[in-house]
């Protein structure tokens, strides 16, 4: 069964500083990988995702994430974090077992807390 | 354009009592799921249908959960009867799956946050 595993719990990080937030994941297949951030009180929202293609993919905010097969690692990474970064982030995989356009499950991390501070 | 809206945003029931938590996905969308978030167990999927159909719903805690989606711009969640451990913030989130075999990003609704006393 696929899997996501986010190894931290918390990550703090002054402003200005670049800053990574690690996930890890087992699936059979070819990984459909997305990340997606929560602020407090609010529904998740998409920041990015890797399909295929270019290794290094960017997304919203000055976010961006590399996919790593070899290591099996999607981390995002921003090369400057602000204190407005402060969210709990997620990584989550699809279901590469169901056909693309069939549209699988996302499979969701336990979530990092990322904590700017000025 | 109007999100993912849920109903009701906040809700505080007694033990037994019938919840209903409602969706109403981006129009359009033809994919939807019914997520659970809790500090101890993290974000868990429930269930989610393509085109109004169930497809996975192995994430349903028990009977005493249900879930329907009667057209494509409309869904629920029950729980019958209710208790304390099913406290939570329970998220709907929508997607467009297109014919060209094209998945879309979910879009969350604002979470529907049950207190179970």
């Amino acid at each position: 069964a696929q899997s996501v595993a986010q190894p931290e719990d918390q990550v703090n990080v002054a402003e200005g500083n670049p800053l990574t937030v690690k996930c890890t994941y087992s699936v059979s297949g070819n990984p459909y990988l997305f990340w997606y951030v929560q602020y407090p009180n609010r529904g998740l929202q998409f920041l990015l995702k890797y399909i295929t293609g270019d290794n290094l993919v960017k997304g919203s905010y000055g976010f961006e994430a590399e996919f790593n097969k070899s290591q099996t690692s999607f981390h995002l990474k921003k090369p400057s974090a602000l204190v407005s970064d402060s969210a709990l982030y997620f990584c989550a995989v699809r279901d590469p077992t169901k056909g693309y356009n069939q549209g699988g499950k996302l499979i969701f991390g336990q979530g990092t807390e990322l904590s700017v501070k000025p | 354009d109007a999100g993912v809206i849920q109903s009701p945003r906040h809700e505080v029931t007694e033990m037994g009592q019938e919840v209903t938590l409602r969706c109403k996905p981006i129009s359009g969308h033809n994919s939807l799921f019914w997520y659970r978030q809790t500090m101890m167990r993290g974000l868990e999927l429930l269930i989610y249908f393509n085109n109004n159909v169930p497809i996975d719903d192995s994430g349903m805690p028990e009977d005493r959960f249900s879930a329907k989606m009667p057209n494509a711009s409309f869904s629920t969640l029950k729980i019958q009867p209710s208790e304390p451990r099913d406290s939570a913030v329970y998220f709907c989130a929508s997607r467009l799956i297109t014919g060209q075999g094209r998945t879309g990003e979910l879009f969350f609704g604002e979470g529907s946050r049950l207190t179970v006393l």
